[in-house]
């Protein structure tokens, strides 16, 4: 499989846990994005990485939320003090440079209860 | 105010009829991508368009760059179209310096 692929595809988990979630992108892609949706909406923009540097994170990303790519391959974000207001699905994408046409994973549904 | 706005954001429709959905934005665009999602799956990307006209089996993608406009066309719509259409375009301003910028979607839904 050659997509971009995101883990874990479910978790619930309870209000003011941490929670941390992977994706894998297209093995030659040096761009990655994070992305939130919810319930009824488009995504949002949260972050993007070009190779292992986070080049720009959005207002919504608030002090909760951290985003990695320690080696310019897989990256994590993770959610600290969770809030209901989390729950969401979160969106991988992947791509070669700006413009290029992005490759979305599966998303992970988080639910807080 | 979303810098780019979909339209309509439900549609019904029979078996066999040709679907248009519309897409329009504010501000100058690198590129602009329909994507796909199924109820409960993931995103898939369709097109990515900076001008013209391109066209996959029975998807046909147009954008205007004058008129800020793109629209999705589905000729011979069957049920198995059936799903929420995205517009997400790179914009020069706003959108996170790189991130796509998303329309709310269109969620289609095709009757047999």
């Amino acid at each position: 499989d050659t997509g971009v692929s995101q883990d874990p595809r479910h978790k619930i988990t309870k209000r003011g846990q941490n929670v941390t979630f992977r994706c894998d992108p297209i093995s030659e892609h040096n761009r990655l994005y994070w992305y939130r949706q919810t319930l009824g909406q488009g995504p949002e923009f949260l972050t993007y990485f070009q190779n292992e540097a986070q080049l720009e994170k959005s207002r919504l990303l608030s002090d909760r939320f951290s985003a990695e790519r320690p080696k310019g391959s897989f990256s994590t974000l993770e959610i600290q003090r969770t809030e209901q207001g989390d729950s969401a699905m979160y969106l991988c994408a992947s791509s070669t440079f700006t413009g290029d046409e992005a490759f979305f994973g599966q998303g992970t549904r988080l639910t807080v209860v | 105010k979303n810098e780019v706005e979909q339209s309509p954001q439900n549609l019904t429709a029979q078996e066999g009829e040709f679907i248009t959905i519309n897409c329009s934005y504010s501000v100058g665009i690198s590129a602009l991508h329909w994507l796909q999602q199924h109820p409960g799956g993931g995103i898939v990307s369709l097109f990515m368009l900076s001008s013209g006209k391109k066209k996959h089996g029975r998807l046909i993608a147009t954008i205007n760059i004058q008129e800020k406009h793109s629209s999705l066309h589905i000729t011979a719509s069957h049920p198995r179209d059936s799903a929420v259409y995205i517009c997400a375009a790179l914009l020069y301003s706003g959108g996170g310096a790189d991130g796509l910028t998303f329309g709310k979607g269109t969620h289609l839904i095709i009757q047999p």
